[in-house]
């Protein structure tokens, strides 16, 4: 079955700074790869997601991108806030018959002001 | 609100009980997951049903089940429960048994074993 690694575990920058939060994935069936925002405390909520046809998306300050062939994806935060502060979780999914959303075991940055 | 709903918010027992989380998932939605987060193990993936009937299911532990039922809420049965299972148990929802969309989880139900 699908294994999602994440890395780094504990993030810590400055406000202002860009945080990059980096996954690998073992499953090359897997086509569609979300991140997921928990804050202290909170339920986790999809703050974006990319499928295996496109190699980069962006939404305001935070993008990810793709490499399908190393099996990796990335998501970058750039001009961090102190509200960015929160568990960050990579995931992917084969989208087939009897498999799941797997998720990575999370990232924890932590802005500083 | 996600419109995911999970109940009891927070449950304290004892080794070698049995208790049952509930979840009642967003108008519409047929497919309810369940995830258990544990401090250093990010969010596992348990079971998921699909209207009804099960359709995948990940490192659930035999002494767990799940089922969903006709009105598609679902339950999450822990039994002789260990002092390893106290964890945050979410359930998530979404529409199809295809995943092309965003998960919506509960609050989760923080189940503490002493």
């Amino acid at each position: 079955g699908e294994n999602v690694e994440q890395h780094p575990s504990t993030l810590s920058v400055q406000e202002g700074d860009s945080a990059v939060i980096k996954c690998t994935y073992s499953d090359s069936a897997s086509n569609y790869f979300p991140w997921y925002k928990q804050e202290l405390g909170k339920r986790p909520q999809l703050i974006i997601d990319i499928r295996s046809n496109v190699g980069e998306k962006k939404d305001q300050r935070i993008a990810v991108t793709l490499n399908k062939t190393a099996k990796h994806f990335s998501l970058h935060i750039t001009e961090t806030q102190p509200e960015d502060s929160a568990v960050y979780f990579c995931a992917a999914d084969p989208n087939q018959a009897g498999t799941a959303l797997i998720f990575g075991k999370g990232t924890t940055l932590s802005v500083s002001s | 609100d996600s419109g995911v709903t999970q109940t009891p918010k927070h449950l304290i027992t004892a080794t070698g009980q049995r208790v049952t989380l509930r979840c009642s998932p967003r108008s519409g939605d047929l497919s309810v997951y369940w995830y258990q987060q544990s401090l250093d193990q990010g969010l596992q993936f348990l079971i998921q049903y699909y209207n009804g009937e099960e359709r995948a299911k990940g490192n659930i532990l035999e002494r767990f089940s799940a089922q969903q039922f006709p009105d598609l809420h679902s339950e999450l049965n822990l039994s002789s429960l260990e002092l390893g299972d106290s964890a945050l148990y979410f359930c998530a929802s979404s529409v199809a048994v295809i995943r092309t969309g965003e998960l919506f989880f509960g609050e989760g139900s923080r189940l503490t074993v002493l």
